[in-house]
């Protein structure tokens, strides 16, 4: 087990530029979610998967967000004509089951920001 | 989601028990009661969750309220690395978690 692991842990660009983040969650995790945290604040739910297929968005996933997860593996995150807003910790979790209890395991995140 | 209300901070000595608690007063009879910490510069960690009955594993210890509007993380013998931000989520599943501001737990040696 080693761990959820997101790429980069850094990420600094300028406003309305691309950025595009990666996830590899816990091998045979079939569960994968993004979050964001702002300084301060608790990490907000951005999305979620099963397997390859996204069933859950939050509204706070504009449509300059878009997320990823071909073939139920790694998972990306890009962020299209970023926005100082956008500035924040990006969290990556997986978990493993169908039950509704199965705890996340939570990646140390990639810190987005913003010039 | 059910509204929770914990202390923005709490101290204790290391090696001394510590409790932190969490009110849900709002909580609805299938919401189970998550609890997560996240340690300085990582990621969120799973602690421990239960619906009604009080819950022990390796890490600490969770006591609910008969009336369920209430619990508390329970942690025997607080070491340094215990010093985090402790966050109660009720919640009817651990798959859409919201988490709240949390509580800041510093240990003091």
């Amino acid at each position: 087990d080693t761990g959820v692991s997101q790429d980069p842990r850094h990420k600094i660009t300028k406003r309305g530029q691309n950025v595009t983040f990666r996830c590899d969650p816990i091998s045979e995790h079939n569960r994968l979610y993004w979050y964001r945290q702002t300084l301060g604040q608790g990490p907000e739910f951005l999305t979620y998967f099963q397997n390859e297929a996204q069933l859950e968005k939050s509204r706070l996933l504009s449509d300059r967000f878009s997320a990823e997860r071909p073939k139920g593996s790694f998972s990306t995150l890009e962020i299209q004509r970023t926005e100082q807003g956008d500035s924040a910790m990006y969290l990556c979790a997986s978990s493993f089951g169908t039950g509704l209890h199965q705890p996340q395991h939570f990646g140390d995140g990639t810190r987005l920001s913003i010039l | 989601d059910a509204k929770t209300t914990q202390p923005n901070s709490m101290e204790s000595n290391e090696e001394e028990p510590v409790h932190l608690p969490c009110n849900h007063s709002t909580i609805s009879g299938t919401d189970y009661i998550h609890w997560y910490r996240q340690l300085p510069s990582q990621g969120p960690e799973y602690v421990i969750h239960g619906l009604t009955s009080n819950v022990n594993n390796r890490m600490a210890s969770l006591a609910i309220a008969e009336d369920r509007k209430s619990s508390t993380l329970i942690l025997h013998r607080a070491t340094l690395r215990d010093a985090a931000v402790y966050y109660c989520i009720p919640g009817p599943s651990n798959y859409k978690l919201t988490f709240g501001k949390g509580t800041l737990l510093t240990v003091n040696p």
